[in-house]
């Protein structure tokens, strides 16, 4: 399947400040990208639609001045949790639409974040 | 009502058994279903997609949808001990142009040597 990468793995950061995930896909462009978020023993929550070039869609509920999502490009999107308090702790999943695969939808590796 | 819905289980089955995994949805014009395994602390990785009504089949696995019950089910084959993990149900709702997939809370199998 496609590969899509995400980066910090795990991240431990203070609260009140920011943290950048990047997801990038490595063998593909990718115009679509979503955001996930995973808590423990939780079923996996859209956070937001990313669209290479234009603003993100935002899921109801979910803060867009909290999480900035950053698609300058065909190969990455960024979240950065702004102002992270411990409830944002966390797994985040990026996940990108491959269209010559009939659209199928590929899981970057996640990321752990945990806000002290 | 939820948008997807699976039992959460556990679903116990010795290795060897088939393992059946329901999946109901609520948007009746969805049109891609998708299954998903994740395992503890990992992101998911796709094990299956269908869009037409019936079977189809890759090796151990077959999914089976009826739109018309608006039930998508995963039969795993053979069950092994590394089939254990927590079996995700994905729908891409209504004609999104995004394709954005909404999950259900997915169904734990533990597969007993």
């Amino acid at each position: 399947g496609a590969v899509v990468s995400q980066h910090p793995s795990r991240v431990i950061c203070k609260s009140g400040t920011s943290v950048k995930i990047e997801c990038r896909s490595l063998d593909f462009q990718a115009t679509t990208m979503f955001w996930y978020r995973q808590f423990p023993k939780q079923s996996l929550m859209l956070m937001a639609t990313s669209n290479e070039g234009s603003k993100a869609t935002y899921e109801q509920g979910v803060e867009k001045d909290k999480f900035l999502i950053n698609h300058a490009s065909l190969t990455l999107s960024t979240l950065t949790v702004t102002s992270a308090h411990p409830e944002d702790s966390s797994f985040y999943i990026c996940s990108a639409r491959v269209m010559a695969t009939g659209n199928t939808i590929y899981f970057g590796e996640g990321s752990w974040l945990t806000v002290v | 009502q939820k948008e997807v819905e699976q039992n959460s289980g556990p679903l116990s089955v010795p290795e060897g058994a088939i393992a059946s995994l329901n999946c109901t949805y609520s948007d009746r014009v969805s049109q891609s279903f998708f299954w998903y395994r994740q395992y503890s602390g990992k992101s998911p990785e796709l094990i299956m997609s269908i869009y037409s009504n019936g079977d189809k089949e890759d090796g151990r696995f077959t999914a089976q949808l009826n739109k018309a019950s608006q039930y998508v089910s995963l039969l795993i084959r053979d069950s092994q001990p590394s089939d254990s993990a927590t079996y995700l149900c994905a729908v891409n709702p209504q004609m999104d142009s995004s394709y954005k997939l909404i999950f259900g809370s997915g169904t734990r199998l533990l597969v007993r040597p």
